[in-house]
């Protein structure tokens, strides 16, 4: 399975600020996704990262707030805008299996802590 | 639309002996269904997966599920656990088609084991 790379693991950012995290993988990909696990919750898809085109968001998540970008088949990154302490969460980037597979592999996340 | 319910928050149970993490889910189509595991401070690794044939499937580190249709679940086990078993569990279902990728997550289970 694809080997998922992320920067940074983990970061203390100021109110108001912007974070850009990264996602390399170590071979192309169709599908990018980005999930985020808020403390003590579960995870919830933020959007598909699509080649060539702008990201996919599900309800309850805006390109303003998580403006994502996909250059390639082998990268991604997530932005988090104008952080607030409710922003505070693992984001974590995933990627889909070999052909058929349907299975997703996940990065090791990245912990941002806002205060 | 799809939803996901594991049934215990936390499970403590002493080593060697035998667990399960129960399982719930909602759906109006045919689903896929995973059980991922998420140890401290690390992401999301891949323990099993349901996505057709035969309903016991088995995972790594000795866990096995098996998928009740009739009853939507599709409960996790292990017969005999081991302190390094200790950690959140997570059940996830993809509708695939169109849906595919996007996981619905339960609120995960915790397991501790006690030595």
């Amino acid at each position: 399975s694809a080997v998922i790379s992320q920067k940074p693991s983990r970061d203390i950012c100021q109110r108001g600020t912007s974070l850009t995290i990264q996602c390399q993988v170590d071979s192309q990909v169709t599908m990018m996704f980005w999930y985020r696990q808020q403390p003590g919750q579960s995870l919830t898809l933020i959007a598909t990262a699509n080649q060539g085109s702008e990201a996919t968001y599900e309800s309850g998540f805006v390109i303003d707030k998580f403006p994502i970008s996909r250059p390639n088949l082998t990268f991604s990154t997530l932005t988090v805008s104008n952080m607030s302490p409710e922003d505070s969460s693992i984001y974590l980037c995933s990627v889909d299996g070999q052909s058929g597979a349907n299975v997703l592999t996940f990065g090791a996340g990245s912990r941002l802590t806002v205060l | 639309a799809q939803s996901v319910t594991q049934l215990d928050s936390q499970v403590p149970v002493f080593e060697e002996a035998p667990v399960e993490l129960r399982c719930n889910y909602s759906s109006s189509v045919s689903v896929y269904l995973f059980w991922y595991v998420q140890y401290p401070n690390q992401g999301l690794q891949l323990l099993l997966k349901y996505l057709s044939g035969s309903t016991l499937v088995k995972g790594i580190n000795g866990f096995e599920a098996e998928f009740n249709k009739s009853q939507t679940s599709f409960h996790l086990r292990k017969p005999s656990v081991h302190i390094s078993d200790t950690a959140e569990y997570f059940c996830a279902v993809d509708a695939g088609g169109t849906s595919y990728g996007k996981l619905t997550f339960g609120q995960g289970t915790i397991l501790t084991v006690h030595p």
